[in-house]
C-alpha cells in the first residue's frame, strides 16, 4: 500500500517569507508525527497528532512554527517569517497506536532558506 | 540534554565484516529501542526494534543486543555488503509517556567498502 507521502520534496524560499509543508499519513494511521533533522543534530521531534486530541507541541522550537492535522489525516506545518536557521530536512511519521508504535517515515520536505 | 548518545559517527568496513553501532541512553523510562536505517535522500526506515525484557534479537544479518543496567544498546550487522552503506540512527521511546516521541541519537554513516 501507499506510504508516507509529502509535498514538496524541496523547497526554496526567502528569509522572512512564510511556507506550508504538506504531509499525508498511511491511511488509518491515528497518530503522526513531525520531526526535524538538521545536519549534525539527527531528527528532533516536532509535534505529535493523536485521533481528535489535542496535539503535543512541547517540540515546536518557537512560535514561527504551528501545525494542524485535518479530519484526522493530513497534516500542514506552517513556518511563519522563515530564519536561515530552519533550513533543513522535515520529516513527518505515522503509526497505529499500540503498544509497539512502528512509526513509518516518509521521505521528507528539504526547506533551505536563503 | 542528549539523552540517547550514539557512537561511532563514521564507520568503515570491509564486505562481509562486523559493523558494530553503540547507544547509550539516559532515561530508564525508556521501553522501545528501535533502528533505524537512512538512505541519502530517503526518510528513516525501521530495521530492528528491541524491548527490554530481551536481551537480544536477531533479524537476519541484523542483531540489537541490549543492557538494561548499563542503559546501552547496540547494532550488530553481521556480513556487511555495500548495499548496508547508509546513516543509521539509534532511537528510544517510552510507552508510557503521552506521546511515544522517538528521542534519536545522531547518526552513523556506515560505508561498506567492496
Amino acid at each position: 500500500g501507499a506510504g508516507v507521502s509529502q509535498s514538496p520534496s524541496n523547497k526554496v524560499t526567502e528569509k522572512g517569507k512564510d511556507v506550508e509543508l504538506r504531509c499525508d499519513p498511511i491511511s488509518g494511521h491515528t497518530a503522526l508525527y513531525w520531526y526535524r533533522q538538521s545536519l549534525g543534530q539527527g531528527l528532533e521531534f516536532l509535534i505529535y497528532f493523536q485521533g481528535n486530541s489535542a496535539p503535543d507541541k512541547s517540540g515546536l522550537p518557537s512560535d514561527r512554527f504551528s501545525a494542524e492535522r485535518t479530519g484526522g489525516s493530513v497534516s500542514t506545518l506552517t513556518i511563519q517569517r522563515t530564519q536561515q536557521e530552519d533550513s533543513a530536512v522535515y520529516l513527518c511519521a505515522s503509526s497505529i497506536r499500540d503498544t509497539y508504535n512502528e512509526q513509518f517515515f516518509g521521505p521528507g520536505t528539504r526547506l533551505t532558506v536563503l | 540534554q542528549q539523552q540517547v548518545k550514539q557512537s561511532p559517527q563514521s564507520l568503515i568496513v570491509q564486505k562481509g565484516g562486523i559493523s558494530i553501532i553503540n547507544c547509550a541512553y539516559e532515561n530508564t523510562a525508556f521501553d522501545y529501542f528501535p533502528w533505524y536505517q537512512q538512505f541519502p535522500g530517503k526518510g528513516p526506515a525501521l530495521l530492528i526494534a528491541i524491548r527490554p525484557d530481551v536481551s537480544e534479537k536477531k533479524e537476519g544479518r541484523f542483531t540489537i543486543s541490549f543492557n538494561k543496567s548499563a542503559k546501552q544498546f547496540s547494532l550488530h550487522i553481521m556480513d556487511s555488503q555495500p548495499g548496508d552503506s547508509a546513516t543509521y540512527f539509534c532511537a528510544a521511546s517510552n510507552s508510557g509517556g503521552s506521546n511515544y516521541k522517538l528521542t534519536f541519537g545522531k547518526g552513523t554513516l556506515l560505508t561498506v567498502n567492496p
